[in-house]
């Protein structure tokens, strides 16, 4: 199986552009999470989708954020307009349905806003 | 605010030697998960523990948990430099099912293992 998969890995913009960040989750999870890394706030959640629905988006910042998971197999993050504050590695994992609670993570996407 | 509050926040150990990290929680957990990340990588899931078990080991790991003192502890036995890495540990809420799946990390420990 090849995990989880982010893309790009890394991206460099500058404040104002729009930056969409790519996942695709392991084949047969039903469960995708985006998580968000920085040294001072250590990792939140921003939103997750259980079988493609939405179920909790209290984590993502503002307006600024949003996610959609058109398909089982596909979702995306998009910051708009990005600001500096918003660099960050950002993970996506996913989860099973049959499992008891582990996720599996992507690589990430590593963000910088200048 | 985080669930998991991991002790130390670093922790410097030579090759050989043990390592023992700790998490506590403030609320009830249906388990706790241990996660290692290396620099650069993604998180990467070593073992997780139900509330209703006290103790599990899986290779070189050993984690303890006492839901009294709603604290866990992970133990690396025989340290190697390869272990140098972060872990988190995580909770999840009691009721853990597809539709309520937040996992809620804690900040983490850096270890690192001198050869």
């Amino acid at each position: 199986d090849a995990g989880v998969i982010q893309s790009p890995r890394h991206e460099v913009t500058e404040m104002g552009q729009e930056v969409t960040l790519r996942c695709k989750p392991i084949s047969g999870h039903n469960s995708l999470f985006w998580y968000r890394q920085t040294m001072m706030r250590g990792l939140e959640l921003l939103i997750y989708f259980n079988n493609n629905v939405p179920i909790d988006d209290s984590g993502m910042p503002e307006d600024r954020f949003s996610a959609k998971m058109p398909n089982a197999s596909f979702s995306t993050l998009k910051i708009q307009p990005s600001e500096p504050r918003d660099s960050a590695v950002y993970f996506c994992a996913s989860r099973d349905r049959a499992n008891t609670g582990e996720l599996f993570f992507g690589e990430g996407s590593r963000l910088t806003v200048l | 605010s985080q669930q998991g509050e991991e002790d130390p926040q670093a922790l410097s150990i030579q090759e050989g030697e043990n390592a023992t990290m700790n998490c506590s929680y403030k609320t009830s957990i249906n388990n706790l998960q241990w996660y290692r990340q290396n620099s650069g990588r993604g998180l990467v899931h070593l073992i997780l523990i139900r509330s209703n078990e006290r103790e599990k080991h899986s290779g070189r790991l050993r984690v303890t948990l006492d839901t009294s003192k709603k604290s866990s502890s992970l133990l690396i036995t025989a340290s190697r430099a390869a272990d140098t890495a972060s872990y988190f540990c995580a909770t999840a809420p009691p009721f853990y099912t597809g539709a309520n799946s937040k996992l809620t990390f804690g900040k983490g420990i850096t270890l690192s293992v001198r050869p």
